[in-house]
């Protein structure tokens, strides 16, 4: 099993759309988990942390259900500008600080 | 918004040369990475580096790679004999406090080796 798996995509939405990305993860022991998105050719940008509790940033929501080893991201009323990979990433233990990184799921956001 | 940078943000080089990327990270940033992402697969960790020393690193960062600070300001990456294999985009990245904190990434170095 991969260490942190995404559907890979792409999703195809109209502009004002909600979308909802998903993502598993291997190991029940990681500690630490983040939304990433990155742009053709550019770096990974921090979109948000993911916290027990889940969060919300403006239209972006994330969830996190340890139980089921499984992150969620949600944008509501996408823009043209959503488009993007979003990356699932996971801090794997908790004596380490390296990030484990899915393939990223790609997002179309079309007019 | 502080950030971090890299430079060369494009080097090619020949096969068997060394190269060295430069990074400055965010200047109260106290951890420092290196990861690389081959062309259309996943960013994947190369090594960690706090208090001057390495903390942690991936089965890729073998003996043909060193990091070093060599300034206040700082963060390099070599690699000493180039491969074909080496071709990647290499991001460095830095966190204020490590473990369970949040990785900011520069724009990236991409190697390419002829």
């Amino acid at each position: 099993r991969k260490e942190v798996e995404q559907d890979p995509g792409p999703f195809n939405v109209p502009e004002g759309a909600t979308v909802a990305f998903n993502c598993t993860y291997s190991n029940s022991a990681s500690q630490s988990f983040f939304w990433y998105r990155q742009d053709c050719r550019k770096e990974p940008k921090l979109l948000m942390s993911v916290y027990s509790s889940g969060n919300e940033d403006g239209r972006f929501t994330a969830q996190l259900n340890r139980a089921s080893q499984y992150i969620s991201l949600l944008i509501r009323d996408s823009k043209l500008s959503d488009s993007a990979t979003y990356l699932c990433v996971v801090n794997p233990f908790y004596n380490t600080d390296k990030l484990i990184f899915g393939t990223g799921t790609r997002l179309q956001v079309f007019p | 918004e502080p950030e971090v940078t890299q430079t060369p943000s494009h080097q090619v080089t020949q096969m068997g040369q060394e190269v060295i990327l430069r990074c400055v990270p965010i200047s109260n940033h106290l951890y420092f990475y290196w990861y690389r992402q081959i062309l259309g697969q996943k960013v994947e960790f190369l090594v960690s580096f706090y208090n001057n020393e390495i903390s942690e690193k991936s089965e890729i960062f073998d003996d043909q790679f060193s990091v070093e600070r060599p300034d206040g300001s700082n963060f390099t990456l070599k690699i000493r004999s180039t491969k074909l294999e080496d071709s990647a985009m290499y991001f460095c990245a830095s966190s204020e406090d490590g473990s369970y904190n949040e990785q900011f990434f520069g724009p990236g170095t991409r190697l390419t080796v002829l």
